[in-house]
């Protein structure tokens, strides 16, 4: 059964218009992470949320913001998408902050037309 | 800061082959260290994890075994199968860093019939 969820699996935006990556997860976790993994590149964490506490990553540009409204869902916000946010979008989560596994989703594969 | 180095790859081999990919790491305090695997067009799978110096961690035929005299966390399997065929990303995480992971560059396998 699927634990963390992430809607949809692609998703195509134009240059510029907004656009939402949703996440939701089963385990019932107090912290959720986004990552951006772009083309042939390790992942790299933009921001995570511990229960509704928000950390936003120092280089992570203003351009993407995030919303946890409960416990389950958490999703990015791409305000104006560039040519270069094309990637992978990885939600992950694990129970706490100190020495827990974290569990990715399956991605979301934004391409910005 | 942390950083971890990873082979380059592609690596290429031959059902039934042996493998390693190399990993070695720099980190402050003592870390935890990790293989995640990553499937075409799938999100991240935890595959193995060791936690302190010496440990072995194995799962699916995959081991690693956490050396802290060489600060390496090299990935073994001793035959490898099409299916194996995938992105492996060595991470590590440390107590000074929160639950945040630093991952590898990725190594991408590549197994032949």
């Amino acid at each position: 059964d699927a634990m963390v969820i992430q809607n949809p699996r692609y998703q195509v935006t134009q240059f510029g218009k907004p656009v939402t990556l949703s996440c939701s997860q089963t385990l019932n976790h107090n912290v959720m992470y986004w990552y951006q993994q772009k083309s042939s590149q390790a992942p790299k964490l933009l921001f995570h949320y511990y229960d509704k506490d928000f950390n936003n990553e120092a280089d992570t540009p203003d351009n993407f913001q995030s919303r946890r409204p409960n416990t389950s869902f958490c999703f990015l916000d791409i305000r104006s998408p560039g040519l270069g946010d094309a990637a992978m979008y990885l939600c992950a989560t694990s129970r706490g902050l100190a020495q827990e596994t974290q569990y990715f989703g399956p991605g979301t594969r934004l391409l910005v037309l | 800061g942390n950083s971890v180095t990873q082979m380059e790859g592609p690596v290429t081999l031959s059902e039934e082959a042996f493998l390693t990919i190399n990993c070695t790491y720099t980190a402050t305090g003592y870390p935890s260290l990790f293989w995640y695997v990553q499937y075409p067009g799938e999100g991240l799978q935890l595959l193995l994890k060791a936690t302190k110096a010496d440990d072995k961690g194995s799962n699916k035929g995959f081991e690693a075994t956490y050396r802290k005299e060489t600060t390496s966390f090299h990935l073994e399997k001793g035959s490898v199968q099409v299916s194996d065929s995938a992105v492996y990303f060595c991470a590590l995480r440390t107590n000074n860093a929160g639950n945040m992971l630093t991952f590898g560059g990725g190594t991408r396998l590549m197994v032949k019939p």
